[in-house]
């Protein structure tokens, strides 16, 4: 099985930051790596695929990178809809995998 | 675009089995891959397997291999989860989601299914 390792599992920030996710592979995955977005109570949210698309209404502010094993997500200009739990998965190969989540919350 | 609605919270007593079922409606089943996905209380998402109703194939997870058994019903356009053997440890959070296919990012998700395993 691919293990996907988050850094950092959470993280404190302030309204107007940017924050970095990181998100490693166990072993190379190309680009077929996600990120999700879950707030409490949610179901998790599609934000990006391949690594570094952006699903559709998914604002700017949102950006990944990555290919290969190693991947980030980062959030600029904070705001108060985007403090929620982050998860990284990757989907080139069965089982399906999901890195452990980060937690973004307000400082 | 297609919209998944889930059946209703269950509970359940240790060594009994939970069957949750997952609807599609505005687009056909057989354009997707479904998968389960389920999260404990306070953790993180962790995948049980899937369905790419189409094909008829299904893929699960080594660690719920043989516990889990996931069908489709395309008549109704609906996936099913079947859980057995269950345990404390089984009680969790269970969504569907749905992607082009499997090896897909999950575009479309279910609102969840509690399942609670209590004695």
């Amino acid at each position: 099985d691919i293990q996907m390792t988050q850094s950092p599992s959470s993280l404190s920030a302030s309204l107007g930051d940017r924050v970095t996710i990181t998100c490693r592979a166990s072993q190379a995955i190309s680009n077929f790596l996600a990120w999700f977005q879950q707030k409490p109570g949610k179901a998790p949210k599609s934000l990006i695929y391949a690594a570094s698309s952006l699903q559709s209404g998914v604002p700017s502010k949102f950006s990944g990178n990555g290919s290969g094993t190693d991947f980030t997500l980062t959030i600029s200009n904070l705001q108060p809809e985007d403090f929620a739990t982050y998860y990284c998965q990757q989907y080139t190969s069965y089982p399906l995998t999901f890195g452990g989540g980060t937690k973004v919350a307000i400082k | 675009q297609v919209q998944l609605v889930q059946s209703g919270a269950e509970v359940k007593k240790p060594g009994s089995s939970v069957k949750v079922s997952c609807k599609a409606s505005g687009d056909t089943l057989s354009n997707y891959g479904i998968s389960w996905v389920r999260q404990a209380p306070g953790q993180g998402l962790e995948w049980l397997g899937g369905i790419i109703p189409i094909l008829g194939s299904t893929y699960y997870a080594q660690e719920f291999q043989g516990r889990v058994t996931i069908t489709a019903d395309e008549s109704t356009s609906t996936v099913y989860m079947d859980l057995s053997g269950l345990t404390s440890g089984d009680t969790a959070i269970y969504y569907c989601a749905g992607g082009l296919t499997l090896l897909d990012v999950a575009d479309y998700w279910g609102q969840g299914t509690l399942v609670t395993v209590s004695s």
